[in-house]
């Protein structure tokens, strides 16, 4: 079955700075992947999301996110951190033909210091 | 927007008690998810439905159950809430093949 690493479960940065979450995946294929952000007792909102093609792949919020075959990777990153950025950050993969079922890891939270 | 409610947002009830998280879409979506969230771990999928008449559980075992008897709604159920049931339970529905979700806010249930 596939899996999702997330392997820091809390990082704070300043405002301003640069920001990357790591994500990595174990799956034979490369699958449909996925970030998420949750703020304080919301749902979730797709950031962005990866099927084929480009491996730099552009979202909301200036929100950008690298695929690495090789790594097995799907890391997120924004060039400068947003106050109203602080959240809990969820990647994401879907099987692809396996009918929209996500699996998720187990989040970041991200803290951002004024 | 994405638009997918979900009731009640937050429930205390007491142990023995049935309960019914609602969950409604109006996207004309045919597939639609149930997940659990407990506070610093993953998602799990409880439920799932492709269609009317479809449900399917999910990865992780729950004793809730689900009904799909109209597209748009996808109530969850537990017959004997207990306080393990304790948990967020999010709704999520979707479109496309490609596992793009639409998430709704989510029903914090407490369990005493």
């Amino acid at each position: 079955a596939q899996s999702v690493t997330q392997p820091d479960i809390h990082i704070t940065v300043s405002e301003g700075a640069s920001l990357e979450l790591r994500c990595n995946y174990s799956y034979g294929a490369t699958p449909y992947l996925f970030w998420y952000v949750q703020s304080p007792g919301q749902g979730l909102q797709l950031l962005l999301k990866y099927f084929s093609g480009d491996t730099l792949v552009q979202g909301i919020k200036g929100f950008e996110a690298e695929f690495k075959r090789s790594q097995s990777s799907f890391n997120l990153r924004k060039p400068s951190v947003h106050w109203s950025d602080a959240a809990e950050y969820f990647c994401a993969v879907a099987l692809t033909g396996g009918g929209n079922k996500l699996t998720f890891g187990t989040g970041t939270q991200l803290k951002v210091e004024l | 927007e994405a638009d997918i409610y979900q009731t009640p947002r937050y429930l205390v009830i007491g142990t023995g008690k049935k309960i019914t998280l609602e969950c409604s879409q109006t996207m004309g979506h045919d597939k639609m998810y149930w997940y659990q969230q407990d506070p610093g771990m993953e998602l799990h999928l409880i439920h799932y439905s492709y269609g009317v008449n479809s449900t399917e559980k999910g990865d992780l075992s729950s004793e809730s159950t689900v009904s799909r008897i109209r597209t748009e709604h996808f109530p969850l159920t537990l017959e004997s809430a207990r306080p393990s049931h304790t948990s967020q339970y999010l709704c999520a529905s979707s479109g496309s093949f490609t596992g793009e979700l639409f998430f709704g806010e989510g029903s914090r249930l407490t369990v005493l």
